[in-house]
């Protein structure tokens, strides 16, 4: 069993719809929380990052994270066809640099317009 | 701001050679972490450099090394290749003391083992 699991989907959803993307892990000494995106042909980049459990909103998107439950959750409100492209979670045991990120295996988001 | 670059970002190989994949971080960044991208297995941390140390190394076989510069580019070798290590390999540099220690990471190099 993989230490982070993700739903791979695909998902397709219309324009405007609010999107939920889920991860579950095993690790219970993860303490840094964060979602990536990942477009076609390209690096992933930083969308979201939390500590603990709680939840940290930046503008239509919203992360969750209830480590009791080893639970995470990235929403998306007001989905746009730019949005469309793959995200995956990424999980840490310590903070900075030297951390080593495990990763959800990434869920394939279309956005129709 | 010049973003992390990585060369060949694309390259063919038969089983038994060896590759040696190359990395500029963002200017200033001084760690640099290396991972495999395959559709079965997703991101697999391979190993992180700072300051020319490896600081960190998943699990991955002794095929794979890599080595860090004094201006902080990076490489990384894969010896003897095999199939399976077809895949994505993604570069990321982090500036060390940053609030978030954000991963920067570069488009990837992507290598075929025929």
């Amino acid at each position: 069993q993989k230490e982070v699991e993700q739903d791979p989907g695909p998902l397709s959803v219309p324009e405007g719809a609010i999107v939920s993307l889920n991860c579950t892990y095993s690790n219970s000494a993860f303490q840094y929380f964060m979602w990536y995106r990942q477009y076609s042909r390209k690096g992933p980049e930083l969308l979201m990052y939390t500590y603990s459990s709680g939840n940290k909103e930046d503008g239509r998107f919203t992360a969750q994270v209830d480590k009791s439950s080893k639970y995470i959750s990235l929403f998306i409100r007001d989905s746009q066809p730019s949005d469309s492209a793959t995200y995956l979670c990424a999980m840490s045991e310590t903070s900075g640099s030297a951390r080593q990120l495990t990763f959800g295996s990434g869920t394939q988001l279309t956005v129709l317009p | 701001k010049a973003g992390v670059t990585q060369t060949p970002r694309y390259l063919i190989k038969t089983r038994g050679q060896q590759v040696t994949l190359s990395c500029s971080p963002i200017s200033g960044h001084r760690s640099v972490s290396w991972y495999q991208q395959t559709p079965g297995q997703g991101l697999q941390f391979l190993f992180e450099y700072f300051s020319e140390t490896q600081r960190n190394k998943g699990n991955f076989p002794g095929r794979f090394s890599g080595r860090q510069f004094s201006n902080s580019r990076s490489e990384m070798n894969v010896s003897t290749l095999e199939l399976g290590d077809s895949a994505l390999y993604l570069c990321a540099s982090s500036l060390l003391g940053g609030a978030t220690g954000e991963l920067f990471f570069g488009e990837g190099s992507r290598l075929t083992v025929l």
